[in-house]
């Protein structure tokens, strides 16, 4: 099945700090990968769309320019939380659509994010 | 998008048959019904999606009310490793091509 890995798995920043997460597709092609935040015990919200070559569309409530994401590849999605803060700190995980139809979606595994 | 409705919690013994439900009284023709779970601390899991039929797969069962307004997912014998939340969500015809809707889902967990 299709693999979506994600990295780092968990990362610990200070406030003010810039943080980096990668979404990678392993075993296919993500022409569009979707990124999410969960907050403890509470369900997944989405952030934004990521599509290759094209500018991200964040969901109402989400500052662009705070999270930063690029699809610079059809293999690879990065989100960058910058200016970090602890009301950030949240668990962020991406996904991509199967690249043999458009049913199912595959999720990467998380990462961790602490703001100290 | 049409909202689904899913109990908060439920509570199974390993090795038994375990039926969530989810309804969405609201779904219109052409919605698509799914099922991820989610185990602690990892990200989300396909386990299987309909439109109008019953559908099996490897991991559960899925059985779509005639009028389409309620469907129950089925584990035909519950593990351990089945403990996690599950969440019912509806897409449109384009399924995965948009970003999914999550709801508080139902924490199943599963009795020794």
């Amino acid at each position: 099945g299709a693999v979506v890995s994600q990295h780092p798995s968990r990362v610990i920043c200070k406030s003010g700090t810039s943080v980096k997460i990668e979404c990678r597709s392993l075993d296919f092609q993500a022409t569009t990968m979707f990124w999410y935040r969960q907050f403890p015990k509470q369900s997944l919200m989405l952030m934004a769309t990521s599509n290759e070559g094209s500018k991200a569309t964040y969901e109402q409530g989400v500052e662009k320019d705070k999270f930063l994401i690029n699809h610079a590849s059809l293999t690879l999605s990065t989100l960058t939380v910058t200016s970090a803060h602890p009301e950030d700190s949240s668990f962020y995980i991406c996904s991509a659509k199967n690249p043999s139809g458009v049913l199912e979606q595959y999720f990467g595994p998380g990462t961790r994010l602490t703001v100290t | 998008d049409a909202k689904t409705t899913q109990p908060n919690s439920m509570e199974s013994n390993e090795e038994e048959p375990v039926h969530l439900p989810c309804n969405h009284s609201t779904i219109s023709g052409t919605d698509y019904i799914h099922w991820y779970r989610q185990l602690p601390s990892q990200g989300p899991e396909y386990v299987i999606h309909g439109l109008t039929s019953n559908v099996n797969n490897r991991m559960a069962s899925l059985a779509i009310a005639e009028d389409r307004k309620s469907s129950t997912l089925i584990l035909h014998r519950a593990t351990l490793r089945d403990a996690a939340v599950y969440y019912c969500i509806l897409t449109g015809s384009g399924g995965g091509a948009d970003g999914l809707t999550f709801g508080k889902g139902t924490h199943l967990i599963i009795q020794p």
